[in-house]
């Protein structure tokens, strides 16, 4: 069975004060690894699709990066804007269904 | 802009009643159509997957009479939520790849519908 366990459950930075999340995942023939943030009371919003290890992608402040075991979302120089919770989800080989972790709750602090 | 809406965003129903909530592909054709469930502090749970002309495909656990999914056209999934009850109530919310994207383009979520059945 496909697993993915997300932690820190919650982080609070100060802006500016860069950190990582961390998605660690098993699944049988990875497909993709997506990160979403998903905003209270909204759907999850596509950051980025990772799909072998050594890949990284990057956008503004956030960069993903993936081994053959886990997934990092560095934040860099965070503004309180990029407060929100950050899902990170996995999806096998000759299957659609994603399967999510719980988030981290990030908190940006001014 | 939002590529899949989801309709309505806040619904508060009485207990026995029966709930619709619908999903729209913008812009695209969905032949697939996925409903999700949320928790609070929990993760997103697949409930079932629509497919346009054929029976959805439910997930273990799920009561398919419970949760009757339509998909009647490539651009509209519905799902009804009948005979709501308070354990019912929940964060849903729907899915859909843009085909266009090949096998990996990402999901793209609605905005999520909050019920309160009371």
């Amino acid at each position: 069975e496909d697993q993915v366990t997300q932690s820190p459950e919650a982080l609070r930075l100060q802006e500016g004060e860069s950190s990582s999340l961390n998605c660690s995942y098993t699944v049988s023939g990875l497909r993709g690894l997506f990160w979403y943030r998903q905003d209270p009371g909204k759907g999850p919003e596509f950051l980025f699709t990772l799909y072998s290890a050594g890949e990284e992608k990057e956008k503004e402040r956030l960069k993903a990066t993936l081994t053959k075991k886990e997934s990092f979302l560095h934040i860099t120089a965070p503004k309180p804007e990029d407060s929100a919770t950050y899902l990170c989800a996995v999806a096998p080989f000759g299957n659609e269904k994603l399967t999510f972790g719980t988030g981290t709750r990030l908190t940006i602090i001014p | 802009g939002a590529v899949v809406s989801q309709h309505p965003s806040r619904v508060i129903c009485k207990s026995g009643t029966s709930v619709k909530i619908e999903c729209r592909s913008l812009d695209f054709q969905a032949t697939t159509m996925f409903w999700y469930r949320q928790f609070p502090k929990k993760s997103l749970m697949l409930m079932a997957t629509s497919n346009e002309g054929s029976k959805a495909t439910y997930e273990q656990g799920v009561e398919k009479d419970k949760f009757l999914i339509n998909h009647a056209s490539l651009t509209l999934s519905t799902l009804t939520v009948t005979s709501a009850h308070p354990e019912d109530s929940s964060f849903y919310i729907c899915s859909a790849r843009d085909p266009r994207g090949g096998e990996n383009s990402p999901l793209h979520f609605g905005n999520g519908t909050r019920l309160t059945v009371t």
